[in-house]
Order: C-alpha cells, then structure tokens, then sequence
C-alpha cells in the first residue's frame, strides 16, 4: 500500500508561517489534498489538487507539490489555525485507493 | 443548507452488526459518489469504502480490514446512504464519518459530524 508520512507536530509562533510535509513516493506524479480537523470536530477540506483553495478557505492557505514531497503553508498563522491536518492521495493500484497521511498537529504558541 | 447526517452508532459487542446511516440535504445526492471514513480514537484518519452514483456503475470498494464484513449501499429515493457493519471487532471502535468524494480528483468534499461506535463486551 502507499504510504504517507508527515511530522507528528509542527509548532509556530502566530504571524508566523507553518509548513507541513507529506512525504510518498512519488506524490509530485498524484493530486494531493489537505483537510484540518479541529479537536471534537470532522475535518474540513482546505486544499484540493495540490494547491487550489475551496470557496471560504483564507488565502493564507497554500499548498505545492513536486517530487517526493508535498507541502501546505499558513502564512500569518493565527491562533484558530492550531489544529490536526491530513493529506491525501488516490492510488488505484494501493489497497486501500483512498489513502490518508500520518497527520500534523499545528500548535500555536 | 449542504449536510450530511449520521446516525446509528453505539455499543455492539464484538461479532455483533450495527446499521449507520447517513442523510444528505441540500445536493443532489444521486448524482454524488459517496464514502465513508473512520477514526479511531486518537488516531488519524482511515477510508473504509466508497460508493459510485448509479449513473457511474453504483460499485463499491473497501479497504482491506473491513472487506467482506461491511457493506455501504444507497438509496436515491431516501438520499440515504448506508453502511452495514457485521463480524465487529474491537479495532472497528471509531468514530464513523459519511463524506462526499469528488469523482474526477477523489477528494472528499463534505463531511458529516461522525458517529461513534464502540465495540466492546
């Protein structure tokens, strides 16, 4: 199955930028996604296709992807961006297809 | 209002069934390919299975550690989704979410707020 890995927690200063990697072999050849899941909450779409915002994302969030390594940003971290995210990738040859990264906690200090 | 809402969770003994059902509003649900997606407590995120719209063939999939005990069905009529849930083991304890999938990229675009179940004696 495919794997991805991603640093258990990342810590950041507000006004700050955070960056969260996703590592996979090969994940520059996939179409990456982003969700931010909030204690006690379902998580939430915030990068779709490796870099595209849905609609009542901030533009603080961005995301690229090339080589072995996919990455989200927040620019000008604010306290209420602390929370978990995930990538995600489709593979049709992985079991399973739908496959979710280790997750990142965002902590704002 | 876009939601989706589960139900049915609860505490089933280990080789018990369980039914959770999810009720969409506000898209035009069989048009929508559909997933469920479970967490375990603490832990991160793990697709459980998928299921096309009618026009795209109606197929599922499942992730190797619930194929051949869950079943995700639909009904169209109800905008409802399904999942059954047979021979539970005590590592199907989660929290189960229902999920939209973008078909073309196979992302998941809409969550529902979870259901828990607990499989426990």
């Amino acid at each position: 199955s495919y794997v991805l890995t991603q640093p258990p927690s990342v810590s950041v200063a507000p006004g700050k930028t955070a960056r969260i990697t996703c590592g996979g072999n090969n994940i520059g050849s996939k179409s990456v996604h982003w969700y931010q899941q909030k204690p006690g909450q379902a998580p939430v779409l915030v990068i779709y296709y490796d870099s595209d915002r849905p609609s009542g994302i901030p533009e603080r969030f961005s995301g690229s992807n090339s080589g072995n390594t996919a990455t989200l940003t927040i620019s000008r971290v604010e306290a209420g961006d602390e929370a978990d995210y995930y990538c995600q990738v489709w593979d049709s040859s992985s079991d399973p297809f739908y496959v979710f990264g280790t997750g990142t906690k965002v902590t704002v200090l | 209002e876009v939601q989706l809402v589960e139900s049915g969770g609860g505490l089933v003994k280990p080789g018990g069934s369980l039914r959770l059902s999810c009720a969409a509003s506000g898209f035009t649900f069989s048009n929508a390919w559909m997933s469920w997606v479970r967490q375990a407590p603490g832990k991160g995120l793990e697709w459980v299975g998928r299921i096309k719209s009618k026009t795209d063939g109606g197929t599922t999939d499942y992730a190797a550690p619930v194929k051949g005990r869950f079943t995700i069905s639909r009904d169209d009529s109800k905008n409802t989704l399904y999942l059954q849930m047979n021979s539970l083991k005590t590592e199907d304890t989660a929290v189960y979410y229902c999920t939209t999938v973008v078909p073309l990229l196979r992302y998941f675009d809409l969550w529902g707020r979870g259901t828990l179940v607990t499989v426990s004696s």
